[in-house]
């Protein structure tokens, strides 16, 4: 069963920095690009980053690009996501997922709130 | 980067009544790489349909999509009580940048 486990939430002031990560079981991460969505509370899905399978291929969306940076280890079966700059509108569940484009598997999310 | 507008917003219809939603985007979506997905309240998006008009694995068949081009609907045939949730269509056309429609609330009349 593909699981997908998202760590590395909590409170960060604005300006901050976090990272998450995205912990990976019942498939092998290596052979799937991934992908991170963001929910703000109450709000819509946003796309948020992608990276491809060897991370060659990276892409931002243009509200995180230059203070976000995704990456993986395959090794370790797991995908990050190094968040700098923070400000209040960042502030929102982080999800993890994959397949090839559309999205059958999604992990819980880890919730990231931005506030001084 | 492709916009996609849903309408209604909110729908209000009772249980055994026929849903109809709908997703523009503001240019064609390539080979109706479109999906669609249903997130109940406290819960992760579930994907329902992609490929315009393909269900995912375990999606019953009262839910069907349809649409080509810019224009795409999702249509759940009689409303069962726990599809009353908030259903979001996607696009992976321009993958891998994806955009989200911003959502329609079904919700018991």
């Amino acid at each position: 069963e593909v699981q997908l486990v998202e760590s590395g939430g909590g409170l960060v002031q604005p300006g901050g920095s976090l990272r998450l990560s995205c912990a990976a079981s019942g498939f092998t991460l290596s052979a799937y690009s991934m992908y991170w969505v963001r929910q703000a509370p109450g709000k819509g899905l946003e796309w948020v980053a992608y990276i491809n399978t060897d991370s060659a291929t990276v892409y931002y969306a243009d509200s995180v690009k230059g203070r976000f940076t995704i990456s993986r280890d395959n090794a370790k079966n797991s995908l990050y996501l190094q968040m700098n700059s923070l400000r209040d509108e960042d502030t929102a569940v982080y999800h993890c997922a994959t397949y090839s484009g559309f999205l059958p598997y999604w992990g819980q999310g880890t919730l990231v709130t931005v506030s001084s | 980067e492709i916009v996609l507008t849903q309408s209604p917003g909110t729908l209000s219809l009772s249980p055994g009544e026929r849903a109809t939603l709908s997703c523009r985007a503001s240019q064609s979506v390539r080979s109706s790489y479109l999906a669609w997905y249903q997130q109940r309240p406290g819960q992760t998006p579930r994907l329902l349909i992609y490929g315009a008009s393909s269900r995912a694995t375990g999606i019953p068949d009262r839910f069907s999509g349809s649409g080509s081009g810019t224009d795409f609907t999702l249509t759940i045939s009689r409303l069962e009580p726990e599809d009353f949730a908030v259903y979001y269509c996607q696009q992976y056309g321009s993958s891998p940048l994806l955009t989200f429609g911003g959502g329609t609330k079904v919700e018991i009349k």
